[in-house]
């Protein structure tokens, strides 16, 4: 079964870091680019970041552009994604997310349950 | 990069069919045929009902039917359905090389 896991969501402080992991299984990870998506609750649907499948190209949303790090280690099956400098704006659930198709830039076929991160003091 | 523009919410009555539209620009909808669409319900990720502005995944329904003209794609949900209550997001790449979601349209049965 092709499965995609989210975890290290939590609460933070603002101006503090967390680290998310999505760990990937049921498909040859290293054979796609890999995306972050976010949703605040209640809000809609926004993307955050992704990263070509050797890790040559990554790209980020304004919002998080100089504060946000992807990454991915392709032989753990896994995705990351380091949040620092944490502002109440970034208060999401957050979902990785894969594609149908090897090249597509949108079509994400698989994602995961969804990690909420939830920053306040 | 703004949110695509879709209607806040579409309604209709069983059996009937609905459009739902996603309003963007040249350097997103109208720059690429690479539209996507998500269903998603209350609490459940999303799930993918159209890419490439009109295949759909194996396994989604033929009631779900996607175009585009110009800097606007559209969702067509035809043969409406009490299981088809939920919200609906398009999905655009940009030239900036990120991607931009719409606003997102709840449908209601009535």
């Amino acid at each position: 079964e092709v499965q995609l896991v989210e975890s290290g969501g939590g609460l933070v402080q603002p101006g503090r870091s967390l680290r998310l992991s999505c760990a990937a299984s049921g498909f040859t990870f290293d054979g796609f680019a890999m995306h972050w998506v976010r949703q605040a609750p209640g809000k809609g649907l926004e993307w955050v970041s992704a990263i070509t499948w050797n890790s040559g190209r990554m790209d980020y949303a304004d919002s998080v552009k100089g504060r946000f790090t992807i990454s991915r280690d392709n032989a753990k099956n896994s995705l990351y994604l380091q949040m620092n400098s944490l502002r109440a704006e970034d208060s999401a659930f957050y979902y990785c997310a894969k594609p149908l198709i090897w090249n597509s830039p949108n079509a994400f076929d698989i994602w995961g349950q969804g990690t909420l991160v939830t920053v306040s003091s | 990069q703004s949110a695509l523009t879709q209607p806040a919410s579409v309604s209709g009555s069983p059996g009937q069919s609905i459009t739902i539209s996603c309003t963007g620009s040249s350097s997103d909808v109208g720059g690429y045929n690479h539209v996507s669409w998500f269903q998603q319900y209350p609490g459940k990720a999303p799930k993918l009902l159209i890419y490439e502005v009109h295949n759909r995944p194996s396994g989604v329904s033929n009631r779900f039917s996607g175009s585009k003209s110009g800097n606007t794609a559209s969702l067509t949900i035809s043969g409406l359905q009490t299981e088809d209550e939920a919200d609906y997001y398009c999905c655009s790449p940009t030239t900036t090389n990120t991607r931009v979601f719409g606003t997102g349209t709840k449908v209601t049965v009535l």
